[in-house]
């Protein structure tokens, strides 16, 4: 199985702030790797598909100021300026072979 | 509007078994391959089982396999999780997500969730 590491697993900052959120895949995965947000009590909701497409661009009601990066083994999720919204936490997924396991989430806080 | 309901969550005994059912409208189920993630109450997301559209293709996490069924009503636009021998480490939100693909490459893209239903096995 794939394992995915995400990298810090929670993270204190403050609106405004520019964020980056790490996820390393234990082997490589081209670039078959998708981002979602989660609120407590919510379903997660995915933000970027395939590495550093917005799902913003698929259906309406995404959050926009996310970007991603990389390939391979190593990639990045960045939130250009925090809003109050994106406090939430955040989950990489690798989608290049079964099982389509999850990295353990970044808890992002105030 | 894409929607997918969730039902059938409650409390089980260790051992039992449940059936979860999920609802879908707002687009054409038979075309995509669907999937069951849980989480464990404060833990992390975890893939179970995907369904291919027709039905012919299924995978299953080791943790499940051999345990859990997955099956879709195309006819019923349903998508089904039969799960037998619940154990305690069972307990979590199920979610039933939609599943699509990125140039007709890269698939595996959960971008449409339920709201999830809560299976809780305990004595």
């Amino acid at each position: 199985d794939i394992q995915m590491t995400q990298s810090p697993s929670s993270l204190s900052a403050s609106v405004g702030d520019r964020v980056t959120i790490s996820c390393r895949a234990s082997q490589r995965i081209s670039n078959f790797l998708n981002w979602y947000q989660q609120k407590p009590g919510k379903a997660p909701k995915l933000l970027i598909y395939a590495a550093s497409n917005a799902a913003s661009s698929l259906q309406s009601g995404v959050p926009s100021g996310f970007s991603g990066s990389g390939s391979g083994t190593d990639f990045t999720l960045t939130i250009s300026s925090l809003q109050p919204e994106d406090f939430a936490t955040y989950y990489c997924q690798q989608s290049y072979s079964t099982p389509y396991t999850f990295g353990q989430g970044t808890k992002l806080e105030i | 509007e894409v929607q997918l309901v969730e039902s059938g969550g409650r409390l089980v005994q260790p051992g039992g078994s449940l059936r979860l059912s999920c609802a879908a409208s707002g687009f054409g189920f038979s075309s995509h391959e669907m999937t069951w993630v849980r989480q464990a109450p404060g833990k992390g997301l975890e893939w179970l089982s995907n369904i291919g559209s027709s039905g012919s293709t299924i995978y299953y996490a080791d943790s499940v396999k051999g345990r859990f069924t997955i099956s879709r009503d195309n006819a019923k636009n349903s998508l089904d999780l039969e799960m037998n021998s619940l154990r305690a480490e069972d307990t979590a939100v199920y979610y039933c997500a939609r599943i699509i693909t990125f140039g007709g490459v890269i698939g595996g893209i959960l971008d449409s969730w339920g709201q999830g239903t809560l299976v809780t096995v305990s004595s």
